[in-house]
């Protein structure tokens, strides 16, 4: 399965409130990536955390990174029309057998935001 | 400083043709990921490069899938004699290096292939 897996798949809000998503990972990780897709559009990198850091803010973005509990959350306050994504987090924490980390992504929270 | 870039955008082949992806990685970058996404879906792994190297073809599929990055010019993922199931949009990343804490990547904004 894939490395990171994000929680909930879909989610629907009314403009203005909370958006909250998970994800979760299985390997140790130097930092994760969280991104943004628009429906039919690239990858929009929002923010990345290090794996000693336990929160990051950016604008309404607040990230959470528990490596005990190898998660991370997203969570984008007062939401907007415009937020309405696939949000997907990525890690680097996969290894091949050379050694070699790679950047492996869950597969997304679909997110609805309401007006 | 240019982000990834990837051409073309949009690519639409026959079936049984064959379709060249290519992707310009960020200045100074030197390791290219190429991911797959079929519609409604998530990102794909297929394969990782450094320059001339491939270090990991995993997600790949063995045949007809082909990917390059030589030491001067773009990333080239090949796919030959193109089915339907091949449609699909065709991501590329960079980053600056891969262990230690600069493992931040970027992205192209996609090649979109359809096989008709």
């Amino acid at each position: 399965s894939q490395q990171g897996e994000e929680d909930p798949q879909a989610l629907s809000i009314q403009e203005g409130e909370n958006a909250t998503m998970n994800c979760s990972y299985k390997t140790s990780i130097n930092n994760l990536q969280w991104y943004r897709q628009n429906s039919g559009r690239g990858l929009v990198h929002l923010i990345l955390i290090r794996s000693n850091e336990r929160e990051k803010h950016s604008g309404r973005l607040r990230v959470t990174l528990d490596t005990s509990k190898k998660s991370s959350s997203l969570l984008i306050t007062a939401s907007r029309a415009a937020d309405t994504a696939s949000y997907f987090c990525a890690t680097d924490g996969e290894r091949n057998s050379g050694g070699y980390q790679k950047v492996t992504f869950g597969t997304g929270t679909k997110l609805q935001v309401i007006p | 400083n240019a982000g990834v870039m990837q051409n073309p955008r949009h690519l639409v082949r026959r079936r049984g043709q064959e379709a060249r992806l290519r992707c310009s990685p960020m200045k100074g970058h030197s390791h290219v990921y190429w991911y797959r996404q079929l519609p409604e879906e998530g990102l794909k792994f297929m394969v990782y490069l450094q320059k001339e190297n491939i270090i990991d073809e995993s997600g790949m599929p063995k045949e007809r899938f082909s990917a390059e990055f030589p030491k001067e010019g773009p990333s080239i993922l090949r796919i030959q004699q193109v089915v339907r199931g091949d449609s699909a949009a065709y991501f590329c990343a960079s980053s600056l290096a891969t262990v230690g804490r600069n493992t931040e990547a970027f992205f192209g904004q996609g090649t979109r292939l359809t096989v008709v």
